[in-house]
């Protein structure tokens, strides 16, 4: 089975912080996608990444960055965490022919 | 730019049958999909339908009409454990790597 890998469930930070979310995939996926969820908004698109080193903006980029050095990781940064980041974040990937994607049990970030 | 409509909560009793509707509109189409995702857990993938037509798996089955921007998610002989949020989510060809939008999701609760 596909094993999508997030570092934290829980995490609390405070406003002004840098915050490193880890993301790591054992299946050699080329994509992964950075999700943030929240209540009645669904899943919207931070970041995602087609390959080692490249990055696309997603729907709601502003005050994240993305960094992908390995193929098997994809790490999500917030360079100064403010309260209106505090979201249920889930990574996901997915192969360039596999259809679905597979997501990390998220990590529930609280920004005080 | 894109649109996923679906409801907000449904309710129905173990047993029964529910059918879980989605509707959409987006810039191109390349696939709709079904997640299912209890509380506080990551998605999971339940379907995936490209082709109009009816798509079945054991209990579930999912229906797509292209033409109408239209899916449902049929739920049969519901048990307690199926509650849970059922997101749909759309894969747009036009913006990039497999990427997929999804619905604000659909919280279903089974009662006795």
């Amino acid at each position: 089975d596909v094993k999508v890998t997030q570092s934290s469930r829980y995490l609390v930070k405070r406003t002004g912080e840098k915050v490193f979310l880890e993301c790591v995939q054992d299946m050699d996926h080329e994509n992964m996608f950075w999700y943030r969820q929240d209540p009645g908004l669904g899943l919207r698109l931070i970041y995602f990444s087609y390959d080692v080193k490249m990055k696309e903006k997603g729907d709601i980029p502003e005050g994240y960055s993305v960094s992908r050095e390995k193929k098997e990781r994809f790490s999500l940064i917030l360079e100064s965490a403010s309260t209106n980041q505090t979201s249920m974040y889930l990574c996901a990937s997915t192969s360039q022919i596999n259809e679905k994607l597979f997501f990390g049990s998220g990590t529930q970030l609280s920004v005080l | 730019g894109q649109n996923i409509d679906q409801p907000t909560e449904m309710t129905a009793t173990e047993g029964a049958i529910v059918q879980i509707n989605c509707t959409y509109q987006t810039s191109g189409f390349n696939g709709l999909f079904w997640y299912q995702q209890h509380a506080g857990e990551a998605p999971t993938f339940l379907s995936y339908n490209v082709l109009d037509g009816l798509e079945e798996k054991g209990r579930f089955s999912s229906f797509l009409s292209r033409s109408k921007g239209y899916s449902y998610l049929l739920l049969k002989e519901l048990q307690m454990k199926d509650s849970a949020s059922y997101l749909c989510a759309v894969r747009d060809p036009l913006t990039g790597a497999n990427n997929l939008f999804f619905g604000t999701g659909t919280r279903l609760t089974v009662i006795p």
